[in-house]
């Protein structure tokens, strides 16, 4: 069955340093891939997705995002953080072909002034 | 602002009992997403349905029930509540698929005391 890997359930950065939250997917036919915010008591919001486009994706709030087959990745990164980052960041996946969300365990993204 | 609306805001209640939560998807989407967040196991996907028929389903227990209705609100029934019920239930809508940007309300969180 499809599983999703985000590694590391805490990142902290400093303000300004590069944001890297990694997403590892189990399949051997790339799904549709996305990257979900939620802020504190709020719902969830997509940053981006890749649905077999570009490689590289850009999304909201400047987050980018990378797909590579050969390592079943779809990191997301930002040059330079800031505290409104401040988040836990959800990876997900649907397999193609597939009408549901499989979702990765979250990341929570820690800011230090 | 998501456009995404659910009621009641929380809800607090007794094992045994039954509660009904509702959601009001964007104008314009045809499919919502019915969903389940625990600090025990994270985002779980319970349900979609588009247009009025059930399309997917996940990890959606026997208690638990939901339909779309004709206007396309959606109401998810939760039935002999048990204490691990407690969680955050989200709805998500889309325009179609779930390839389609969802759409999360801001969520009902459920008590079960």
């Amino acid at each position: 069955a499809q599983s999703v890997t985000q590694l590391g359930s805490h990142v902290s950065v400093s303000e300004g340093a590069l944001v890297l939250l990694r997403c590892n997917y189990s399949s051997s036919v790339p799904p549709y891939l996305f990257w979900y915010v939620q802020y504190p008591n709020q719902g969830l919001q997509l940053l981006l997705k890749y649905t077999s486009a570009a490689t590289l994706v850009k999304g909201i709030n400047g987050f980018e995002a990378e797909f590579k087959k050969s390592e079943t990745s779809f990191h997301l990164t930002k040059p330079s953080a800031h505290m409104s980052d401040a988040a836990e960041y959800f990876c997900a996946v649907t397999p193609r072909g597939n009408y549901q969300l499989i979702w990765g365990a979250g990341t929570k993204l820690i800011i230090k002034p | 602002d998501s456009g995404v609306t659910q009621t009641p805001k929380h809800l607090i209640t007794a094992t045994g009992q039954r509660v009904t939560l509702r959601c009001s998807p964007r104008s314009g989407d045809l499919s919502v997403y019915w969903y389940q967040q625990s600090l025990d196991q994270g985002l779980q996907f319970l349900i979609q349905y588009y247009n009025g028929e059930e399309r997917a389903k996940g990890n959606i227990l026997e208690r638990f029930s939901a339909q779309q209705f004709p206007d396309l609100h959606s109401e998810l029934n939760l039935s002999s509540l048990e204490l691990g019920d407690s969680a955050l239930y989200f709805c998500a809508s889309s325009v179609a698929g779930p390839v389609d940007t969802q759409y999360f309300g801001p969520g009902t969180r459920l008590t079960v005391l």
